[in-house]
């Protein structure tokens, strides 16, 4: 149990389009769901955290208008990336936590290429 | 200086080679975790400890909270085990379960 999905898995986009990721947590209701953002051999970077019916709670330096948020339900939370630009090119990674436990179960990610 | 350290960067065993990944960490924790990820990007989480010492299958992971350090190890290495392992810490009194990531170790274990 404790699966997570995302989609897609990877998405190749024009400069200035808009790019929206999914995560699902498909066998468990998921009280909060994280946003990581992974550059080429770098460590995760957090960029928000959200809790199903409110407004995510966003990282510093991370801007909440590029970058929107959306946790509609306790099994769905989206990532859309308004006007990409190429340096938006990554690898996106959400997790998701049930409410009686610390662990998070991890998405397979999304890689995002913006040209 | 970061607050999750991890080391070696870097790692090459043979197959079959008993391998040791250390993390020390400097900031109180309510839990850590050690994570793997495949080449293809996937995050796999091994363990979650906040005490003691875990094992499961051929991965052992220990944690010394007194000395900040937690090492996590192979045993019997297999060149399925390549992959980056990474140690992520939660800060005590945080809430959200919001972690803080090692830069991770690459092991690369040859046949």
């Amino acid at each position: 149990g404790a699966v997570v999905s995302q989609h897609p898995s990877r998405v190749i986009c024009k400069s200035g389009t808009s790019v929206k990721i999914e995560c699902r947590s498909l066998d468990f209701q998921a009280t909060t769901m994280f946003w990581y953002r992974q550059f080429p051999k770098q460590s995760l970077m957090l960029m928000a955290t959200s809790n199903e019916g409110s407004k995510a709670t966003y990282e510093q330096g991370v801007e909440k208008d590029k970058f929107l948020i959306n946790h509609a339900s306790l099994t769905l939370s989206t990532l859309t990336v308004t006007s990409a630009h190429p340096e938006d090119s990554s690898f996106y990674i959400c997790s998701a936590a049930r409410g009686f436990e610390e662990t998070q179960y991890f998405g397979p990610g999304t890689r995002l290429l913006v040209l | 200086k970061n607050e999750v350290e991890q080391s070696p960067q870097n790692l090459t065993a043979q197959e079959g080679e008993f391998i040791t990944i250390n993390c020390s960490y400097s900031v109180g924790i309510s839990a850590l975790h050690w994570l793997q990820q495949h080449p293809g990007g996937g995050i796999v989480s091994l363990f979650m400890l906040s005490s003691g010492k875990k094992k499961h299958g051929r991965l052992i992971a220990t944690i010394n909270i007194q000395e900040k350090h937690s090492s996590l190890h192979i045993t019997a290495s297999h060149p399925r085990d390549s992959a980056v392992y990474i140690c992520a810490v939660r800060r005590s009194g945080g809430s959200n379960y919001k972690l803080t990531f090692g830069k991770g170790t690459l092991l690369t274990v040859n046949p």
